[in-house]
């Protein structure tokens, strides 16, 4: 299996619901980051987590992460019909290129 | 400030033809590097370029694939003599000199192989 796996691969809830999507990876890593890929567009940064943080926030967003567990998650709370889109952890360790997972694809049904 | 800017956004090609999509990285940002996405699957990274200089072309197909970087004008990736599995949308991202965290994508350019 490859570096950053997302899990679910597909996930459908409530507008309102909160939507939760997680992410596990291999190797040592600098940071990690989520994108958002709305369908058959470009890619839209939405947070990045450093190897020496363990949460962080964005407006709706939150962002963990374990690094004795290899793994992020990430948290939507009170979905909009908006935040269906793709969602892709990224890991980067130190090379400057990103190592992306398959994505969980996330439908809000209003 | 404009985002990273790539075109052509949609590009048809016959196998056997050659294809070059462009990247103009945000104002300011030294580095560049390419993506490839095939359909329902995540970005597989191929290159990443700072002025002049590729850096780490480890994701890069050993044939027909090229990249460059020019002191001016765009970053370009070269595919030559296109087959049907090249089909597939190609994403350029930057990020400004000295820092190591997000990239900043552009719309990517969706490549169609006939």
């Amino acid at each position: 299996s490859q570096q950053g796996e997302e899990d679910p691969q597909a996930l459908s809830i409530q507008e309102g619901e909160n939507a939760t999507m997680n992410c596990s990876y291999k190797t040592s890593i600098n940071n990690l980051q989520w994108y958002r890929q709305n369908s058959g567009r470009g890619l839209v940064h939405l947070i990045l987590i450093r190897s020496n943080e363990r949460e962080k926030h964005s407006g709706r967003l939150r962002v963990t992460l374990d690094t004795s567990k290899k793994s992020s998650s990430l948290l939507i709370t009170a979905s909009r019909a908006a935040d269906t889109a793709s969602y892709f952890c990224a890991t980067d360790s130190g090379a400057q290129k990103l190592v992306f997972g398959q994505g969980t694809r996330l439908t809000i049904n209003p | 400030n404009a985002g990273v800017m790539q075109n052509p956004r949609h590009l048809v090609r016959r196998r056997g033809q050659e294809a070059r999509l462009r990247c103009s990285p945000m104002k300011g940002h030294s580095h560049v590097y390419w993506y490839r996405q095939l359909p329902e699957e995540g970005l597989k990274f191929m290159v990443y370029l700072q002025k002049e200089n590729i850096i780490d072309e480890s994701g890069m197909p050993k044939e027909r694939f090229s990249a460059e970087f020019p002191k001016e004008g765009p970053s370009i990736l070269r595919i030559q003599q296109v087959v049907r599995g090249d089909s597939a949308a190609y994403f350029c991202a930057s990020s400004p000199p000295g820092t190591r965290g997000e990239q900043y994508f552009g719309p990517g350019t969706r490549l169609t192989v006939t």
